[in-house]
């Protein structure tokens, strides 16, 4: 049962163009959705998150956009740069668990 | 921001044998960390959820008689692969908890088991 998905395993954009990165969930007690940024052999950073409150957070090149009522959510980086190229997931959490749930992750590829 | 350490990076053995990963909060007290699994090209996957002073919760099918989890302090939790085979063979990862549901990451252990 997969309660958060990333439907695109990969992405590719040419640079200092828009990527957007989309995240579905089933979990209607989800609260709280992070998105983190990883690399190879590596462990996740963490780069945006929101909370069901909102409906949009931004940070820099990075906002995040939250459809509560199609339990949907997207990161948008604009400008991308080629160092964005890495894997991208999104996380969604309960406050009655803690729990973080990951999506697959999408493999985003910033071509210059 | 906020350091998590994992180590080792990288363990090679042999079937049979036991390894033991340390995660450690450098800068902060982690009362809660979390260990994570991550076949290739998949999600994470959590495996358990380490109390300090506390039993570890392990998320369902995994085996924590396999999977031994200790968090004796406030910035040390260590997941130990007892009796380690091929299938045990994956990119384990750390998180402690900072703040509610703000998670730091180690920079994860590749496992191979011979």
């Amino acid at each position: 049962d997969q309660q958060v998905k990333q439907n695109s395993p990969s992405l590719s954009v040419q640079e200092g163009r828009i990527s957007i990165l989309n995240c579905d969930y089933t979990n209607s007690m989800f609260d709280y959705f992070l998105w983190y940024k990883k690399y190879p052999a590596e462990g996740p950073t963490f780069l945006i998150s929101i909370s069901s409150i909102k409906d949009k957070n931004e940070d820099g090149r990075f906002t995040v956009f939250l459809n509560k009522s199609a339990k949907h959510l997207s990161l948008h980086i604009v400008p991308s740069q080629p160092g964005d190229s890495a894997v991208y997931f999104c996380a969604a959490s309960a406050s009655n668990t803690g729990k973080l749930i990951f999506g697959q992750g999408t493999t985003l590829q910033v071509k210059p | 921001g906020a350091v998590v350490s994992q180590h080792p990076s990288w363990v090679i053995c042999k079937s049979g044998t036991s390894v033991k990963i340390e995660c450690r909060s450098l800068d902060f007290q982690a009362t809660t960390m979390f260990w994570y699994r991550q076949f290739p090209k998949q999600s994470l996957m959590l495996m358990a959820t380490s109390n300090e002073g506390s039993k570890a919760t392990y998320e369902q099918g995994v085996e924590k008689d396999k999977f031994l989890i200790n968090h004796a302090s406030l910035t040390l939790s260590t997941l130990t692969v007892t009796s380690a085979h091929p299938e045990d063979s994956s990119f384990y990862i750390c998180s402690a908890e900072l703040t509610n549901e703000k998670l730091f990451f180690g920079s994860g252990t590749q496992l191979s088991v011979l």
